[in-house]
């Protein structure tokens, strides 16, 4: 199975506020799990990524956690501001040159003031 | 340093018509990634180029090809449009192939099939 499971499809936080995204994978061999930001009328950008050798990556305001045994990863973007209002996709691959990005469905984040 | 172009932006073409997308990968990657975008099925991968070669295919039919030239710029063809083809087409260039080296997307070409 390649498919990679993301919620909420949608998502508003108040400024200053916790924002949370979830990913859940079914292949076991996955191990690079990046995230991407997309804003409107851009391509995606990769904004941070974890392999499964941590629990935990944290980059500014933007934090990874995985969870191997569960196949969970999550994005938090803490004191989330309205720069932050984008659509975010959680992606998954394994080591190899014949690998790809398999993405979830993405997550609209609204940060209100 | 020049990010990933694709050109053009924005298409508009009709049933049973041809279109070549082109994709300029940054400076010294080799890499190029082709991506489908709806907003029904998200970011679906379609084909991989390394070195002139495809390395890796997606669940697409055979009206969907793809070539990469010696410079790493790439085109992708998609032959006797179906409307469903209306799509953010992306492309993405990185350094090796393989999903997990980082991927640096261009803006993508917006196709509309009518």
């Amino acid at each position: 199975q390649q498919q990679v499971k993301q919620s909420p499809q949608s998502l508003i936080v108040q400024k200053g506020g916790i924002s949370i995204i979830n990913c859940a994978y079914e292949n076991t061999a996955f191990d690079y799990f990046p995230w991407y930001q997309q804003f409107p009328g851009k391509g995606p950008a990769l904004l941070i990524a974890i392999r499964p050798d941590v629990s935990e990556k944290k980059e500014g305001r933007f934090t990874i956690s995985f969870n191997k045994s569960a196949k969970q990863f999550s994005l938090h973007i803490m004191d989330s501001q309205p720069g932050d209002s984008a659509t975010y996709f959680c992606a998954a691959t394994f080591t190899g040159t014949a690998s790809k990005l398999t993405f979830g469905t993405g997550t609209r984040l609204q940060v209100t003031l | 340093k020049a990010g990933v172009t694709q050109t053009p932006r924005y298409l508009i073409k009709t049933r049973g018509q041809q279109v070549t997308l082109s994709c300029s990968p940054i400076s010294g990657h080799r890499s190029v990634s082709w991506y489908q975008q709806t907003p029904g099925q998200g970011l679906q991968f379609l084909f991989e180029y390394f070195s002139e070669t495809q390395r890796n295919k997606g669940n697409f039919p055979g009206r969907f090809s793809g070539r990469q030239f010696s410079n790493s710029r790439s085109e992708m063809n998609v032959s006797t449009l179906e409307l469903g083809d209306s799509a953010l087409y992306l492309c993405a260039s990185s350094l090796m192939p393989g999903g997990n080296t980082e991927a640096f997307f261009g803006q993508g070409t917006r196709l509309t099939v009518v």
